[in-house]
């Protein structure tokens, strides 16, 4: 079975500091994928960024990178030059193989409020 | 279509109702999941379907839950005999085959009173 855990339920950043957010995983496969979403208030789902476990550079998509630590078992999520609209619960997730298909595993999310 | 579209948006039902929600997938994307997200909560993974077939329902919570999934591609969500607690938000998303990126809708904001 799949575990993925955020420690912080909630962080604070000045605008334009860079922040980080923890996730650790727990798995038994040796493929999987890595995923954080973005949540703002409206409740949508916004995808931003994939590690794949065979993937040897750390992923990145603009202000987003993950810090991917595969021995740690941790894939955090860095936030650069933080923006107001980056307010918002970001949740880590874990695409691992069950019953036939890849199914992703979400954490208990972490709220982010950016401080002008 | 463009998105994951999900009917109704919001639905209010009396405990004891049966309601149904709608998942329209993404046109070409095999595989469909389904996921309920109570207030403050993370994502709860309730049942996925590749094509037609649901291979695994043990993230139904009850046998009040069924889905099904009809030519590939729109999903239904029953809930029958509604409790308070299922009030939550349940978020359907699609991917391709394999895919490494779920697309998901805007969610249908139940509320059980």
């Amino acid at each position: 079975a799949q575990k993925i855990t955020q420690t912080q339920p909630g962080m604070f950043v000045q605008e334009k500091e860079a922040v980080t957010l923890d996730c650790t995983y727990d798995t038994s496969d040796q493929s999987y994928g890595l995923f954080w979403y973005k949540q703002p208030s409206s409740g949508e789902m916004i995808f931003l960024i994939y590690q794949g476990s065979y993937d040897e550079q750390n992923a990145t998509e603009g202000r987003y990178s993950l810090n991917f630590q595969k021995a740690r078992k941790s894939a955090n999520l860095v936030i650069s030059a933080s923006q107001l609209g980056d307010s918002a619960m970001y949740f880590c997730a874990m695409r691992g193989y069950r019953g036939g298909s890849y199914i992703p595993t979400f954490g208990r999310g972490t709220s982010l409020i950016v401080h002008p | 279509g463009a998105g994951v579209s999900q009917s109704p948006s919001n639905k209010v039902t009396e405990k004891g109702k049966d309601v149904e929600l709608r998942c329209d997938p993404i046109s070409g994307h095999t595989a469909l999941y389904w996921y309920r997200q109570s207030l403050g909560q993370g994502l709860e993974f309730l049942i996925y379907f590749q094509g037609n077939s649901a291979p695994d329902k043990s993230g139904l919570p009850s046998d009040r839950f069924s889905a099904e999934r009809t030519g590939g591609s729109v999903s239904t969500l029953t809930i029958q005999r509604t409790q308070q607690e299922d009030s939550a938000v349940y978020l359907c998303a699609s991917s391709p085959a394999g895919g490494t990126e779920y697309t998901f809708g805007s969610g249908t904001r139940l509320t059980v009173v």
